[in-house]
């Protein structure tokens, strides 16, 4: 069964950058899209965007010019850069594995990022 | 972006009876060449990530019951759940994976009344 982990500081300052990786687990990274995905508190789902176990990526034209997402398939880990963020950025970041059909099948438990100084 | 709009915001219902909740996008996102409405619907409770449900509309995932279905196409889409219980409690999202960017419905709580 595949498992995904968020890591990463949970309080990132204003105008920072906020850094995540998530760890997968039980299956390999080498294949499928790899999603991040967050929930500001107490509102909906917003997915910020993907990348594809070979490097490729496509982001929410949203969040586009602040977002990395990479991959490491050595390690079977993929990343989030979130760039100059700000209060809203407030949020539980989940990681998730979108199938072929980019629907989300596995998802982690969710990291959640304070932006405050 | 395709918005996905849902309704209600939220419902409650007694134990053993039908809820039913909608999902509208904001264009088609029925794909033609294969008939396959690319549609998914979720479930997440408190503290917890969103579980997968249903997808292409109406087909569902591995291990949920039956008594939760989905139907519709074009840009309208429903969740029944055919008998609500004590553990279908919680929040429900649509999604529609038709063309980037993905996009979510505000979510629907269901409550037991």
């Amino acid at each position: 069964q595949v498992q995904l982990k968020e890591s990463g500081p949970g309080l990132v300052k204003p105008s920072e950058t906020l850094s995540l990786t998530c760890t997968v687990s039980g299956g390999s990274i080498s294949s499928n899209y790899w999603s991040w995905i967050r929930q500001p508190p107490g509102k909906g789902l917003e997915w910020i965007g993907y990348v594809y176990y070979r490097g490729s990526t496509n982001y929410n034209p949203s969040l586009k010019s602040r977002v990395i997402i990479s991959v490491d398939t050595s390690k079977n880990q993929f990343s989030l850069k979130m760039s100059s963020v700000t209060a809203a950025d407030t949020a539980i970041y989940y990681c998730a594995r979108e199938t072929n059909w980019n629907y989300f099948d596995h998802w982690g438990q969710g990291a959640l990022v304070t932006v405050s100084s | 972006d395709i918005v996905m709009t849902q309704s209600p915001d939220s419902l409650a219902v007694s134990l053993g009876e039908r809820a039913t909740i909608n999902c509208k996008s904001s264009q088609t996102i029925l794909y033609t060449s294969n008939n396959k409405n690319y549609l998914a619907w979720y479930q997440q409770k408190p503290g917890q990530p969103p579980k997968l449900l249903i997808y292409w509309a109406s087909t569902r995932e591995s291990g949920v019951p039956d008594r939760l279905s989905g139907s519709g196409s074009g840009t309208d889409f429903t969740l029944t759940i055919s008998s609500l219980q004590a553990e279908d409690v919680g929040l429900y999202y649509c999604q529609q994976y038709f063309t980037t960017p993905w996009t979510f419905g505000q979510g629907t709580k269901v409550e037991i009344k």
